[in-house]
């Protein structure tokens, strides 16, 4: 069935670090990815996006690579810093097919000073 | 640009009481989304719509839940009779058409006693 997972629930990264949020998606038809952030008592904002013909994607401090082989999916973060604190969660979509985007559990991250 | 706006943020009912929140769009955009959201899950989509019509409210339980758009601006979750498992955080979004950006309220959180 569809479904799109995460790897660690829970990520502790020293401040400056970079940090890497893994998810796995089962549904080898998806060709929309998402990345969402999520703090305390907010809804999810968006982060970056890739779609299914791209296998990497750059915006300020984040990178998003996609691997359809292993139906894998990253969010690099560079030089985290506190304000990065969050529950960050991938999302998957059928585009041109349905609007509805699938959610995975969500990993949180914590910045350690 | 004023954010998606919902009201209550907080509410806490006794079960088998109803309960309603209300969502306010950004300006100019078409579609909304009602999500349920579940302590450490992803937020899943009850219902969406395209202007005032319901387009998908597949995962909307029926016997319970209800919603409505009616200039199709404002949007208005029911839930009668409330039980103690709908206890959840009840997002809201808009964008400006299907498979655009997703722009998510603060939600509001629901304790069903």
């Amino acid at each position: 069935g569809e479904s799109v997972g995460l790897h660690l629930p829970t990520l502790s990264v020293q401040e400056g670090d970079n940090s890497i949020i893994n998810c796995a998606y089962s549904n080898s038809a998806s060709d929309y990815f998402i990345w969402y952030k999520q703090e305390s008592g907010k809804g999810p904002q968006f982060i970056i996006d890739i779609r299914s013909n791209m296998d990497k994607r750059q915006g300020q401090r984040v990178t998003v690579l996609l691997n359809k082989t292993v139906k894998h999916l990253s969010l690099q973060i560079a030089a985290t810093q506190p304000g990065d604190s969050a529950v960050y969660f991938c999302a998957e979509n059928l585009m041109n097919r349905d609007d509805k985007i699938i959610f995975g559990k969500g990993t949180r991250l914590h910045i350690l000073p | 640009e004023a954010g998606v706006v919902q009201s209550p943020r907080y509410k806490i009912i006794e079960k088998k009481q109803p309960v309603a929140f209300w969502c306010n769009p950004i300006s100019g955009h078409n579609t909304l989304y009602w999500y349920l959201q579940n302590l450490g899950q992803g937020p899943e989509l009850l219902i969406r719509y395209e202007n005032e019509e319901a387009v998908d409210d597949s995962q909307l339980p029926k016997d319970r839940f209800s919603a409505e758009r009616l200039k199709g601006v404002d949007s208005t979750l029911k839930i009668q009779p409330a039980e103690l498992g709908d206890s959840a955080v009840y997002l809201c979004a808009s964008s400006r058409g299907a498979y655009n950006e997703q722009f998510f309220g603060p939600g509001t959180r629901l304790t069903v006693l």
